[in-house]
């Protein structure tokens, strides 16, 4: 089954301590992006990769670090946690960038930073 | 700088009824798509209905329909019959074509419920 898989669903975490949100696509996509969701301002997009070893910032990258050393996996990295980076996170690829190929939506994780 | 906005953060609406969700956008490309997305309560993200918006016939989906304004820059969405299972999140999204970064922009959302 074509799909992009996110883990863990939920997390909960102190502030400062390092943690990762991993995500890896099975469908060969080149395009991959992250995305996190607050109340009241919707998805907001963090970084994106347009292929193994190019990434890029996004709108709200601050805090946040990525990396995309394979075609699938393509994970979030959260050097020190702060509890404003509480938020529903979405990872999502796409077969390429330029054309609307269609996104696919990992089922998200929701994080908690105390 | 695009921005896309939905006036109405919570709607209701009777079962087998109709509801329209508003949206609107800003932006100065000529290509471009704008999408609606569903999130129930699983938050899975799922996409209802795309336009691109150099096509002038609206796009229809079983139940959901579009009304496509590009001049007005509005992007409405239509639900006929509305069904228990319609109760989520509705997202509208924009994309610019033949960009570099594929980057979803997304209005704040409306929650739809969906009454017996």
């Amino acid at each position: 089954e074509a799909q992009v898989t996110q883990n863990p669903r939920y997390l909960i975490t102190v502030t400062g301590k390092k943690l990762t949100v991993t995500c890896s696509q099975n469908m060969n996509h080149e395009y991959m992006s992250w995305y996190r969701q607050d109340p009241g301002l919707g998805l907001r997009q963090i970084y994106y990769s347009m292929n193994v070893e190019v990434t890029d910032k996004g709108d709200v990258p601050e805090g946040y670090k990525v990396s995309r050393k394979e075609k699938r996996n393509f994970p979030l990295i959260l050097e020190s946690p702060s509890p404003n980076q509480t938020s529903l996170y979405f990872c999502a690829s796409s077969l390429s960038p330029g054309r609307d190929y269609g996104y696919t939506f990992g089922s998200g994780t929701r994080l908690t930073v105390v | 700088a695009q921005t896309v906005t939905q006036s109405q953060p919570e709607m209701s609406v009777q079962e087998a009824e109709t509801v329209t969700l508003s949206c609107t956008y800003d932006t100065s490309e000529n290509n471009y798509y704008l999408f609606w997305y569903k999130q129930p309560p699983s938050r899975q993200m799922i996409l209802v209905i795309r336009q691109e918006a150099y096509k002038q016939q609206n796009a229809t989906e079983n139940r959901f329909s579009v009304n496509f304004q590009k001049a007005a820059k509005s992007f409405s969405l239509k639900i006929s019959d509305s069904q228990l299972g319609d109760t989520a999140m509705y997202f509208c999204a924009f994309m610019r074509g033949g960009g570099a970064t594929n980057k979803l922009i997304f209005g704040t959302g409306t929650l739809l419920a969906v009454q017996p």
